[in-house]
């Protein structure tokens, strides 16, 4: 089956640092992207839709300006958490779509986990 | 090693009817389970989550899933299926610090 990776998958950084998060898909171009982050025992919540050669949708909520994505080609997407806080230690998660037709399936990154102290 | 089992591809189902999506797992420790749904184009919706206590657990838009320990089993339930129910469901288990997804399994409910 198709291969999504993030790197890191652990990151233990300062308050006031920014961190950036790699998702790549490996075997497949990925014209979608979504970025999800995940609370302990809670559901994984959307953050935002990331489109190659495009801006990325935020879900209601999310600060775009604290939240960087950036699909800059078919097989890679970023996610940059600038000046990092405390209660932005959380799991994210990317999944990858070949986009296309409707009703594409997602293939799921392994996640990274942050901490910020 | 954690891991996560959708057994079905495809499930067709005839509207009005009741549907099952099935979901096992192989864990070490106490999950925490989770369903969701996407719809096409979309990202993940959760629909529900097992952490403790009663072993049936009700969601959104009708869905239940019942929790069987013995089994390792979290299978996905709905007593009468709507045309709009079509979509992909996704099974995940998070245990400690590990957050792992089943493959998908693809529901069909036809008019």
């Amino acid at each position: 089956g198709a291969v999504v990776s993030q790197h890191p998958s652990r990151v233990i950084c300062k308050s006031g640092t920014s961190v950036k998060i790699e998702c790549r898909s490996l075997d497949f171009q990925a014209t979608t992207m979504f970025w999800y982050r995940q609370f302990p025992k809670k559901s994984l919540m959307l953050m935002a839709t990331s489109n190659e050669g495009s801006k990325a949708t935020y879900e209601q909520g999310v600060e775009k300006d604290k939240f960087l994505i950036n699909h800059a080609s078919l097989t890679l997407s970023t996610l940059t958490v600038t000046s990092a806080h405390p209660e932005d230690s959380s799991f994210y998660i990317c999944s990858a779509s070949r986009g296309g037709s409707l009703g594409e399936t997602q293939y799921f990154g392994p996640g990274t986990r942050l901490l910020v102290l | 090693a954690q891991s996560v089992a959708q057994p079905e591809d495809q499930v067709n189902v005839a509207e009005g009817n009741p549907l099952t999506v099935k979901c096992t797992y192989s864990v070490s420790g106490n999950p925490y389970l989770f369903w969701y749904v996407q719809y096409p184009n979309r990202g993940l919706q959760f629909l529900l989550k097992y952490i403790t206590g009663d072993n049936l657990v009700k969601g959104s838009y009708g869905f239940e899933a019942e929790f069987n320990k013995s089994q390792t089993s979290f299978h996905l339930k709905k007593p009468s299926a709507l045309v709009s129910d079509s979509a992909l469901y996704f099974c995940a288990v998070e245990v400690g610090q590990n957050f792992v997804f089943g493959p998908g399994t693809r529901l069909s409910v036809l008019p």
